[in-house]
């Protein structure tokens, strides 16, 4: 069974500062996606990290995926309360579930104004 | 594009009652579409992975008799929570990938649909 350890699981700031979440697991993963989750909503894709080493942005986010292709971090620079929201990072390969996917437990961010 | 929509988005049941949830495929065709549940504050569970026009394959701890799963033409399958409890109440989420699309592709998910059983 695949794990993918999701850190930290809560965590609220002030509007303006810079925070990072981590996903970190011992397998190695084809791809890992990256999504964030609304309440009442489902989880909306944010990016896909294929190859090791990858860095994508968005906007203010940075995705990182590790060298060995086995973690990865999300980089949030000067958060807004509009980024409040469950962040989930899914590990991609055959190994996972059958949807092919290990999710992470999942950030709870919360960018106080 | 690679649009799903669930529905409904919320249900109050009583419990010992039945619901179902739709999920469609708006715009493009699904072989194969997935139910999760997901608690409060907690990330997605993977109920059951749901095949067009055969049996649905459910994941260990899942009974299938209490959530049965249709999935009966390429862009609809449906999860019906039979006699329900005040236990099922939760947050069902189905995904979907487009047909020819690989595992790295990413799912679509559909907005959910908040259970309640009083």
């Amino acid at each position: 069974t695949q794990l993918l350890e999701q850190s930290p699981q809560f965590l609220s700031i002030q509007e303006g500062e810079n925070l990072t979440v981590y996903c970190n697991s011992s397998s190695v993963f084809s791809s890992l996606q990256w999504y964030r989750q609304e309440p009442g909503e489902g989880p909306v894709l944010l990016v896909t990290v294929v190859t090791g080493g990858e860095v994508k942005k968005l906007k203010r986010l940075t995705f990182q995926f590790g060298d060995a292709r086995k973690d990865s971090s999300l980089h949030i620079t000067a958060a807004q309360p509009g980024d409040t929201g469950l962040y989930l990072c899914a590990g991609v390969d055959s190994g996972g579930g059958a949807d092919g996917l290990t999710f992470g437990k999942g950030t709870h961010l919360i960018i106080q104004p | 594009g690679a649009v799903v929509s669930q529905h409904p988005s919320r249900v109050i049941c009583k419990s010992g009652t039945s619901v179902k949830i739709e999920c469609r495929s708006l715009d493009f065709q699904a072989t194969t579409m997935f139910w999760y549940r997901q608690f409060p504050k907690q990330s997605l569970m993977l109920m059951a992975t749901s095949n067009e026009g055969s049996k649905a394959t459910y994941e260990q701890g899942v009974e299938k008799d209490k959530f049965l799963i249709n999935h009966a033409s390429l862009t609809l399958s449906t999860l019906t929570v039979t006699s329900a409890h005040p236990e099922d109440s939760s947050f069902y989420i189905c995904s979907a990938r487009p047909v020819g699309q690989g595992a790295n592709s990413p799912l679509h998910f559909g907005n959910g649909t908040r259970l309640t059983v009083t």
